[in-house]
């Protein structure tokens, strides 16, 4: 099973500021198998950020995505109001696909 | 437009059953691996299982693997999850997305709003 981390776990910031959440992977990924997801409270996640740095059809241009190895970073460039939710990442490395704990992106 | 729609949820007792079912529409159903996600009351998701397009291979996390099944009807665009001796760590709403693979990456593109599971005597 791989294994994955976010940190930090609650990011507090102020809208216009940007925001930058960690994930590390119990071993080593293909960039093609890493998937960031946003979700509000009482919705379905969204997928914003696949093969680790392409976004989704409709994410703005604030949100990207780097990273390798075990290695990934997503990057809120600056926050707006609607950013305000949990972050999730993914690995479809193996099988056993398996999300990270998430990171929540409060208002400061 | 793609759209998925779960149902059959709701409560049971601990040691009972329940089959949940994705109705999906606006794509090709037959074309995509299909996935089930939970979300325990308050905690972070969980990759449950997922089936490819013919149903000729599925895989689950080891914490229902032997309790339940994943399966798919092609000919009527339906997902499935038979759950059997449920415990009441298997509260959670419930999630089928599709799974799209393609040369730039694998992703879970398209999710529907989850149906409620709650076990409990």
């Amino acid at each position: 099973e791989i294994v994955l981390t976010q940190s930090p776990g609650t990011l507090s910031l102020s809208p216009g500021e940007r925001a930058t959440l960690s994930c590390r992977a119990s071993q080593s990924l293909s960039s093609s198998y890493l998937a960031w997801y946003q979700q509000k409270p009482g919705q379905a996640p969204r997928l914003l950020i696949y093969g680790a740095s392409s976004r989704a059809t409709g994410i703005p241009d604030r949100f990207s995505g780097s990273g390798s190895g075990t290695d990934f970073t997503l990057t809120i460039s600056r926050l707006e109001p609607e950013d305000f939710a949990v972050y999730y990442c993914q690995q479809y490395g193996n099988s056993q696909r398996t999300f990270g704990p998430g990171t929540k992106v409060d208002i400061k | 437009e793609v759209q998925l729609v779960e149902s059959g949820g709701g409560l049971v007792q601990p040691g009972g059953s329940l089959r949940l079912s994705c109705a999906a529409s606006g794509f090709s159903f037959s074309s995509y691996w299909m996935t089930w996600v939970r979300q325990a009351p308050g905690k972070g998701l969980e990759w449950v299982a997922n089936i490819k397009q013919d149903g000729s291979e599925m895989y689950c996390v080891d914490a229902v693997k032997g309790r339940f099944t994943i399966s798919r009807d092609n000919a009527k665009n339906s997902l499935y999850l038979q759950m059997n001796s449920l415990r009441a760590e298997d509260t959670a709403v419930y999630y089928c997305a599709r799974e799209s693979r393609a040369a730039a990456g694998t992703k879970n593109d398209y999710w529907g709003q989850g149906t409620l599971v709650t076990v409990s005597s």
